[in-house]
This record gives C-alpha cells, structure tokens and sequence, in this order.
C-alpha cells in the first residue's frame, strides 16, 4: 500500500522567504508527526497532530514555524521568513495507535522519505 | 533530553552479530527502534512497550529495561543489507499514558563487510 508521501523532495529558498512543506499520511492514520533531522544528528520533534489538532506543538523551534491539518490528513509545515539555520531534512510520520494485549498503546510511525531544505 | 546510544560506530563482517544500546534518564512508556539508510527515510524495526509487549521485524529481537530505562537491539548473522545508521527513539510517560512524540538517540552507524 501507499507510505506517507511529502513533497517537494527539495526546496532551496533565499533567508527571508516563505516555504510550504507538504504531508500525506498512510491513509486511516489518525496521527501525524513531524520531525527535522540535521546531518548526522536523529529526527527531532517539531509537532504532533491527533486529528485537525495539534496535540503537542512544544517542539517547534519559534512562532515563525506553523503547522496546519485541516481536514485530518493532509498537513503543511509552514516556515515564514526563513532563516540559514532552518536548512534540514523535514520528516513526517503517521501512525494509527492500537492496544496491546496488556492494554498498553502500540504507536509505531512510519515515516516519509522527507523535504530537504537549503536556505541560502 | 535525548537518550544516549552506544557504540557510536561498529563494522561487522558479514554473519557476525551487533548489539546496540539505548539509555535514557527518563522514564519511558515505549522505544521505538528505526534504521536509516542514506539519503532515506527511517525505517521502523521495532516498538517495546512497558510491560514487556513487543512488536517488529522476525528477524529483529531487542529488549527493554524498564527499571533501568534502557534497551538494547540484537542483530545476529547480519547481512550486507543490515547496513546504516541505528537509531531508538524513546516515548515517555505523559499523565499515565505515552507521550506520542519520540526522542532520538543520535544514532549508531552499522557497516556490514563482505
């Protein structure tokens, strides 16, 4: 079946510029993710949507970061007057939780194959 | 805080085994455990909940200590195709349940050689 898709693959922008960064999860997902890698370093979370919400946005670097999931699919990572440091791999991830035996949460994420960011 | 892995790097010849670990100063609900080859997305491997359910790849075991907050990946007989960059991701416990969001270690970087 389908993965989570993101586009664009690329996007290299000039400091100052707007960028859109796109996400569609595994279908039926309810949960939706997003994370930034930096070379050499592990994803680090940005956001968590269950839903149209944003459960927990506490990884969001600063108020020029913003995320949308309006109808409970689709997301877009919005970054406003972007700045050299936001160059990074952005990944989204979805997942649909379900209950182990023991009553615990299985919330494994897959991830896409993510939006590489160059500011310049 | 994110959790610390070790080894940093391991060079394996093919059929040799790897354990790689994950501690982490908090306490957890679940580690999650990806591998991640170059220039693609990660790879889900396995999930470990507290309480010792598991779930993942056959040929993948790993286990998690509770107590300690560590866990640890077996990779036995590895193959070529076992290269790339490990990483466990860590979900803490948040008002009795999980956090939803993972911590990333910074990973450890697998080269299987013929």
């Amino acid at each position: 079946g389908a993965g989570v898709s993101q586009t664009p693959s690329n996007k290299v922008t000039e400091k100052g510029k707007y960028v859109e960064l796109r996400c569609d999860p595994i279908s039926g997902h309810t949960a939706l993710y997003w994370y930034r890698q930096s070379l050499g370093q592990g994803p680090e979370f940005l956001i968590y949507f269950q839903g149209t919400g944003a459960a927990d946005d506490s990884g969001l670097p600063n108020d020029r970061f913003f995320a949308v999931r309006p109808e409970g699919s689709v997301s877009t990572l919005k970054i406003q007057r972007t700045e050299r440091g936001d160059s990074a791999v952005y990944l989204c991830a979805s997942s649909l939780a379900t209950f182990a035996s023991g009553g615990a949460t299985y919330n494994e994420q897959f991830f896409g194959p993510g939006t590489r960011l160059t500011v310049l | 805080q994110q959790p610390v892995q070790s080894p940093q790097a391991v060079i394996l010849r093919e059929g040799e085994d790897a354990v790689i670990n994950c501690s982490s100063s908090k306490a957890l609900y679940s580690v999650h455990w990806y591998r991640q080859k170059h220039g693609e997305a990660p790879v889900f491997l396995m999930i470990l909940l507290k309480g010792g359910e598991q779930k993942g790849h056959e040929k993948i075991s790993a286990s998690f200590n509770e107590k300690k907050q560590q866990s640890s990946l077996y990779l036995t007989a590895s193959q070529l195709s076992y290269s790339g960059t490990y990483f466990c991701g860590t979900e803490e416990y948040q008002s009795g349940a999980g956090s939803y969001q993972l911590t990333f270690g910074k990973g450890t970087k697998l080269s299987v050689i013929p």
